[in-house]
C-alpha cells in the first residue's frame, strides 16, 4: 500500500465549478500535511498547509481528518489558471529530519 | 532574494554512465533535500543533507550519492545509470530549526534522460 494515495484524475471541470480532491495516508504517526501545486513541467510549489481545524485561503479550503487519515482540498469558483496537478504531501518526522512524502498527484483541467 | 537554482536544466546520458547534478539552496537556507520524480508520479525522497552530512535517506540504492559543501550547495551523483533513472530530479531547500522547517522550496529541476 502506498504511504499517500490520491485519485489521479484527470478532473475536467468548467470554469466556476467547485471541485474536491481527496487524499489518504497510511502512517498514523504523520505529523504535518500540505497541498502542493505543480504546473506542467515545473517544480512543485506550496499551496497551503492543512490543519485539523480546517483552513481556508481565498477559494481554497483544506481539511484534515486524523481519525480517518484523510486530507481534502476544495476549490470553489475554479479558474482556468487553477489547471495543474495537485500533490498531497505528508511529513513523518524521523529524528531531526522531516522528509516530505508525496502522493502521485491529481490532475485538474479547468475548461472555458 | 535568489531562489533555489539547479544545473544543468537538461541532460542526456547513456546506460552505465555517471551523472552529477548541482543545487544551490535559497538564500539563508542550510538544508538540502533531493527528490526523483518519474513521469506521472509524485516526487520520491532520495536523501537530505544538513551540516555537510546525509541525515536521512529514502529507498534508493547506493548508486545514488550526494554531497553538501560548506556554502550549503549540494550535488547528487548517480553511478551506473539505468534507463529507469530517467526522471526529473528536484532539489528542495529549507532552514533547519525554523518553526516551519518543513516548508521546502523547490528548484526548477534537472531533466535526465538515460538512453
Amino acid at each position: 500500500r502506498k504511504e499517500v494515495e490520491q485519485d489521479p484524475g484527470p478532473f475536467n471541470v468548467p470554469e466556476g465549478a467547485t471541485v474536491a480532491f481527496n487524499c489518504t495516508y497510511s502512517n498514523s504517526a504523520s505529523q504535518s500535511f500540505f497541498w502542493y501545486r505543480q504546473d506542467c513541467r515545473k517544480e512543485p510549489k506550496l499551496l497551503m498547509s492543512v490543519y485539523s481545524s480546517g483552513n481556508e485561503d481565498g477559494r481554497f479550503t483544506a481539511q484534515l481528518n486524523r481519525a480517518s487519515q484523510y486530507i481534502s482540498l476544495l476549490i470553489r469558483d475554479s479558474k482556468l489558471s487553477d489547471s495543474a496537478t495537485y500533490l498531497c504531501v505528508v511529513i513523518l518526522s524521523s529524528g531531526s529530519a522531516r522528509q516530505l512524502t508525496f502522493g502521485s498527484g491529481t490532475q485538474l483541467t479547468v475548461l472555458p | 532574494d535568489a531562489g533555489v537554482t539547479q544545473s544543468p536544466t537538461h541532460l542526456i546520458k547513456t546506460r552505465g554512465q555517471q551523472v552529477t547534478l548541482r543545487c544551490s539552496p535559497k538564500s539563508g537556507h542550510d538544508t538540502v533535500s533531493w527528490y526523483q520524480q518519474a513521469l506521472g508520479q509524485g516526487p520520491q525522497f532520495i536523501f537530505q543533507y544538513y551540516e555537510e552530512e546525509e541525515r536521512q535517506r529514502g529507498n534508493f540504492p547506493d548508486r545514488f550519492s550526494g554531497h553538501q559543501f560548506p556554502n550549503y550547495s549540494s550535488e547528487l551523483n548517480v553511478n551506473a545509470l539505468w534507463l529507469g533513472d530517467s526522471a526529473l530530479y528536484l532539489c528542495a531547500s529549507s532552514l533547519q530549526g525554523a518553526v516551519y522547517q518543513e516548508t521546502q522550496y523547490f528548484g526548477p529541476g534537472t531533466r535526465l534522460l538515460v538512453l
